[in-house]
C-alpha cells in the first residue's frame, strides 16, 4: 500500500458544481496535513492546512480523519479557474518524512 | 516582497557533468528542501536542511549532495548526472516544523 494515495482523476465537473476528493494515508502517526494545488508545469502552491476540526475557506474545505486515515478537500460552486492538479501532503516526525500524494486532476468545464 | 528563486529554471547537461542547482530564498526560513518531480512518482524529497551547516537525506539522495553555508541558500548538487536525474526540480522551504513550505518556480533538467 502507498503512503498516500489520490484518486489521479481526471475529474472533470461543470462550473458550480461541487467535487470532492480523498486523500487515504498509510501511517497512523502522521501529524501533519496539506492540500497543495499545483498547475501544469508550475510550482506547488498551499491552498489549505487540514486541521483536527476541520477547517474551511470561502469555497474550500478540508476534513481530517484520524480514523479511517483519510483526508478529503470539497470545492462548492467550481470556478474554470479551480482547474489544477490537487497534491495531499503528509508530514512524519517533522519534516523526516514528507510525503506527497501523486495528485488529482481537477478539470472544470463551461 | 519575500521570494525564492531557482536558477537556472532549464538545464541541458551531458551523462557525468557535475551539475549545481540553485536555490535562494529571502524569507529568512531555517528550514529548506530539495524535491523532484516525475510523472508517476509525484513530489519525492531528495535532502533537506534545518539550519546552516545542517543536511539531511531525503527519500532519494543517492547521487545528489548538498550543502547550507548561509541561511538563504540551498544549492544541490548531481555528481555525475546520469539519464535517470532528468526531472523537474523543486526547492522550497518553509518557517519551521509543521508550517507550510514555499515553493520555488522549479529547474527543469535533461541529461542526455
Amino acid at each position: 500500500r502507498k503512503e498516500v494515495e489520490q484518486d489521479p482523476g481526471p475529474f472533470n465537473v461543470p462550473e458550480g458544481a461541487t467535487v470532492a476528493f480523498n486523500c487515504t494515508y498509510s501511517n497512523s502517526a502522521s501529524q501533519s496535513f496539506f492540500w497543495y494545488r499545483q498547475d501544469c508545469r508550475k510550482e506547488p502552491k498551499l491552498l489549505m492546512s487540514v486541521y483536527s476540526s476541520g477547517n474551511e475557506d470561502g469555497r474550500f474545505t478540508a476534513q481530517l480523519n484520524r480514523a479511517s486515515q483519510y483526508i478529503s478537500l470539497l470545492i462548492r460552486d467550481s470556478k474554470l479557474s479551480d482547474s489544477a492538479t490537487y497534491l495531499c501532503v503528509v508530514t512524519l516526525e517533522g519534516y523526516q518524512k514528507v510525503t506527497f500524494g501523486t495528485g488529482t486532476k481537477l478539470q472544470v468545464i463551461p | 516582497d519575500a521570494e525564492i528563486t531557482q536558477s537556472p529554471r532549464h538545464k541541458i547537461t551531458e551523462t557525468g557533468r557535475q551539475v549545481t542547482l540553485a536555490c535562494h530564498q529571502t524569507w529568512n526560513h531555517n528550514n529548506m528542501f530539495w524535491y523532484r518531480q516525475d510523472l508517476g512518482h509525484g513530489l519525492r524529497l531528495i535532502h533537506y536542511s534545518y539550519g546552516v551547516q545542517d543536511t539531511n537525506k531525503g527519500e532519494v539522495s543517492d547521487g545528489y549532495s548538498v550543502s547550507r553555508s548561509n541561511t538563504e541558500d540551498l544549492p544541490l548538487t548531481l555528481e555525475s548526472a546520469a539519464s535517470s536525474q532528468t526531472s523537474v526540480y523543486f526547492c522550497a522551504s518553509s518557517a519551521g516544523d509543521g508550517y507550510e513550505q514555499y515553493f520555488g518556480p522549479g529547474t527543469r533538467l535533461t541529461v542526455t
